[in-house]
């Protein structure tokens, strides 16, 4: 029973367009979230959070929504870079001192020049 | 520089011959964590440990052991590996709500 899903497995983009990533949950316990990219033959690396109390966060070129009712998680990238091409996965903490992580199934995301 | 060390990179091995994964980390994280990715699964949490001996199971720790004897070092162990273990390996500490993730380790169980 898959608990946070990424229903796209893959995204292609123009350079310079905005990415739009997108991730499901079902557990309303989730109590913060977090997206990861990872290139290949690398460990994933964070990318940026969100905290369920809020409804957006950014940072630079990447913008995290979050819509509680919905139980839905967007990424924007904007403007896209080839250099963003990179499996994305969406993540939810939970449990203790949020100790348990949930992963999506992971989005590639290609970004053509 | 900070970092999460895992050795080896690549690891092939016969069904049950008991094998380590190590993983190293100097950035006196409390948190340290064991996952495994496999295609269309994601990542799935194997095992965590909230501090030195406390570890504790995540989603999928069956057929593995932690140990936490150190706050730098928390090796994965599989004692009779399997088939179904073959798979991509990552352990990662924490730091506010951030994991850092080593490089990975390629598990294949002939």
């Amino acid at each position: 029973d898959q608990q946070v899903k990424q229903n796209s497995p893959s995204l292609s983009v123009q350079e310079g367009r905005i990415s739009i990533l997108n991730c499901d949950y079902t557990n309303s316990m989730f109590d913060y979230f977090l997206w990861y990219k990872k290139y290949p033959a690398e460990g994933p690396t964070f990318l940026i959070s969100i905290s369920s109390i809020k409804d957006k966060n950014e940072d630079g070129r990447f913008t995290v929504f979050l819509n509680k009712s919905a139980k839905h998680l967007s990424l924007h990238i904007v403007p896209s870079q080839p250099g963003d091409s990179a499996v994305y996965f969406c993540a939810a903490s939970w449990g203790t001192s949020g100790s348990r992580l949930t992963f999506g199934e992971g989005t590639q995301l290609t970004v053509n020049p | 520089e900070a970092q999460v060390t895992q050795n080896p990179r690549y690891l092939i091995t016969v069904t049950g011959k008991k094998l380590t994964v190590t993983c190293s980390q100097n950035m006196n994280h409390e948190y340290m964590s064991w996952y495994r990715q496999d295609p269309g699964l994601g990542l799935r949490q194997i095992y965590y440990s909230m501090n030195v001996e406390v570890t504790d199971k995540g989603d999928v720790p069956e057929g593995y052991k932690v140990s936490r004897k150190e706050k730098r070092n928390f090796p994965l162990i599989l004692e009779s590996p399997s088939p179904n273990q073959t798979s991509l390996y990552f352990c990662a500490s924490r730091a506010n709500e951030k994991l850092f993730f080593g490089s990975g380790t390629q598990l294949s169980v002939l």
